[in-house]
Order: structure tokens, then sequence, then C-alpha cells
């Protein structure tokens, strides 16, 4: 399972767009990219996935380099309620979806 | 629907004590999940059953846990005998294999067990 790397905490203000950029340097050939956020005493819930290229939906946009060793989540115009621990996740098909530390994002007025 | 729909939301019991958590996946979703999330473990997954079979359980910590899943809308997460340590969060997903809803899970509210 490719390992992921994104940073532990990402802090903005309301308005503003985030980007949240994950590493992912061992990625296999059939691995998908998939992103979940979780807001505290909830289950996570997805965002999007994306294997290559662009990416995006009614929520945010997903943005994979050719070389598909990274990927950045964009959430436009963020607001006070899209605080919340966002996960960066790489594999294949449903089996052992891992998550790691997730990137703490903390919108301010 | 409801999405998964997962019971008690809150378990306080005594060490020694048999825990039953239970979970109702989204009717039509073919796979279920189970994860522990704690602080400082972050979320794992422990077990996932297909089509009611049990596909993976490499991740349960050891004998004390066993899951079930006797029917497609019922799956139930059981440790025995409970220790402290078992204290977490756990989490059941269930999902779809849709050829646009690869890597979706639908996580339920989550049950906060405390072992004393």
């Amino acid at each position: 399972l490719a390992k992921t790397t994104q940073p532990i905490s990402m802090d903005s203000y309301e308005g503003q767009e985030v980007n949240i950029t994950c590493s992912h340097n061992n990625i296999a050939t059939n691995d998908y990219i998939t992103w979940y956020q979780q807001f505290p005493s909830q289950g996570p819930r997805f965002i999007i996935q994306g294997y290559k290229t662009k990416v995006t939906n009614e929520v945010a946009s997903l943005f994979i380099p050719a070389d598909r060793k990274s990927s950045t989540l964009s959430l436009p115009r963020v607001s006070l309620s899209d605080t919340a621990v966002y996960y960066c996740l790489v594999n294949t098909g449903f089996q052992k979806l891992v998550f790691g530390t997730g990137t703490r994002l903390l919108v301010s007025p | 629907d409801a999405g998964v729909i997962q019971s008690p939301r809150h378990e306080v019991t005594e060490m020694g004590q048999e825990v039953t958590l239970r979970c109702k996946p989204i009717s039509g979703h073919d796979y279920l999940f189970w994860y522990r999330q704690t602080m400082m473990r972050g979320l794992e997954l422990l077990i996932y059953f297909n089509n009611n079979v049990p596909i993976d359980d490499s991740g349960m910590p050891e004998d004390r846990f066993s899951a079930k899943m006797p029917n497609a809308s019922f799956s139930t997460l059981k440790i025995q005998p409970s220790e402290p340590r078992d204290s977490a969060v756990y989490f059941c997903a269930s999902s779809f294999m849709g050829w646009d809803s690869y890597n979706e899970q639908f996580f339920g509210p989550g049950t906060r067990l405390t072992v004393l």
C-alpha cells in the first residue's frame, strides 16, 4: 500500500481557497487517490477521487500531475463549516482503505 | 435511506465484560467494514465483509474480537472480554461496487466505547 504524506495542520480564513497537497511517491499503477473529510464526533465522509489529471465535483477539485506522485485537494471559498480533518488515501479497489494522520484544517472568521 | 446505522452510540462498561456493537448497512450495499479510531493509532480497519462473507480480518487486534454478518442488513462486532485499551470509537461503513464509486465508503456515526 502506498504511503501518503500530508501536512499535519493548516489554517485559513473564510472565503479563501485552500489547497492541501499530499505526496505518494510509491503509488502503484492501479492505485486511485481518494480524499475523505471528518468532522469531530462523526465518521469520515468521501469527498472526491481521481486517477490522473483533474477531477471536479460540487465540493472540491483534485489535481493530479502526470507522474501521480502527489495530488492536491482544492477547496474553493472555504467557510467555518469546512473546519475538519482531511485524509488523503491511495489504494486499489475497496480493500483496506488506509487512513493516515490527515490534515487538520482550521477555518477562522 | 437513513444511512449506516450503529448502536449503541455510547457504551460504558467494566473490564472483563462482553461488549456487542451493532451495525445496519445501507440497503443494497455489498461491502461492510469495521474500523476503530483512537488518538494514538488513528483510524484502523479491523475487518471487512463482501456479500456477508469475511474477506480480511487481519486488522482484528486479537482473539478477543470477533465479527459476524448473518445477513445483508446486520453485522456485529463483539469484544469478549473487554479491556481498557479497547476504549475507542468504532465505526461501521458500507459501500457498493459501482463504476463511479470505486473508493466511496459510507460511514456510520460511530459507537464510543469506554472500558473502565
